[in-house]
């Protein structure tokens, strides 16, 4: 069973800091797409990295996804009241190729930036 | 371009009885996968469907089926439902295995 720990759990920061959320796993994944989820809403993709070392840039967010393709990280930068947020990893597929299209999340991070 | 939509927003059921979710995909997607989110946790995989066949299974007992029709939307059946199955059920829509996007999801309660 492939597992996804993530962490914090909970982050509560104020407007201006940066912060970083961490997704581990000891399985290989295909790749890994971070979400973030609104309250009673779905989750909105933001990003998905492919190549195990893959860094990618959206804005004031920076996504990782390291060189064995088991952990991925992402970063914000002078964080604001709109990242506020639930944001989740989820990895797709495995080394073997037999769950490809399966998506195994993390916990999730509730992310709250204070103004 | 529509995005993918979920039918119905809520939902309130009985122990016991059966329940129908249905999800359209994102134009131009052929794959739909069913996921279930409880209150605090992230999403798990219940199913994925791909030509009409169910393609990967998640660890779901029996009472979760599901089905895909021609023009690639989904339905989602419960049954003999159990409080524990109260949850945000959410749809995703993805061309075949790449990048699934997220309906708004079906809120269930079970009482």
């Amino acid at each position: 069973t492939q597992l996804l720990e993530q962490s914090p759990q909970f982050l509560s920061i104020q407007e201006g800091e940066n912060l970083t959320v961490y997704c581990n796993s000891s399985s290989v994944f295909s790749s890994l797409q971070w979400y973030r989820q609104e309250p009673g809403e779905g989750p909105v993709l933001l990003v998905t990295v492919v190549t195990g070392g893959e860094v990618k840039k959206l804005k004031r967010l920076t996504f990782q996804f390291g060189d064995a393709r088991k952990d991925s990280s992402l970063h914000i930068t002078a964080a604001q009241p709109g990242d506020t947020g639930l944001y989740l990893c989820a990895g797709e597929g495995n080394a073997g190729g037999t769950s490809y299209g399966k998506l195994t999340f993390g916990q999730g991070t509730i992310l709250t930036v204070h103004p | 371009d529509a995005g993918v939509t979920q039918s119905p927003t809520h939902l309130i059921k009985t122990r016991g009885q059966q329940v129908t979710l249905r999800c359209s995909p994102k134009s131009g997607h052929d794959t739909v996968s069913w996921y279930q989110q409880a209150l605090g946790q992230g999403p798990q995989f219940i199913f994925q469907y791909y030509e009409e066949e169910e393609r990967q299974r998640g660890n779901f007992p029996d009472r979760f089926s599901g089905h895909q029709f021609p023009n690639y939307s989904s339905e989602l059946n419960v049954n003999a439902l159990l409080l524990g199955d109260s949850a945000l059920y959410l749809c995703a829509s993805s061309l075949f295995t790449y990048e699934q996007y997220f309906g708004p999801g079906t809120r269930l309660t079970v009482t």
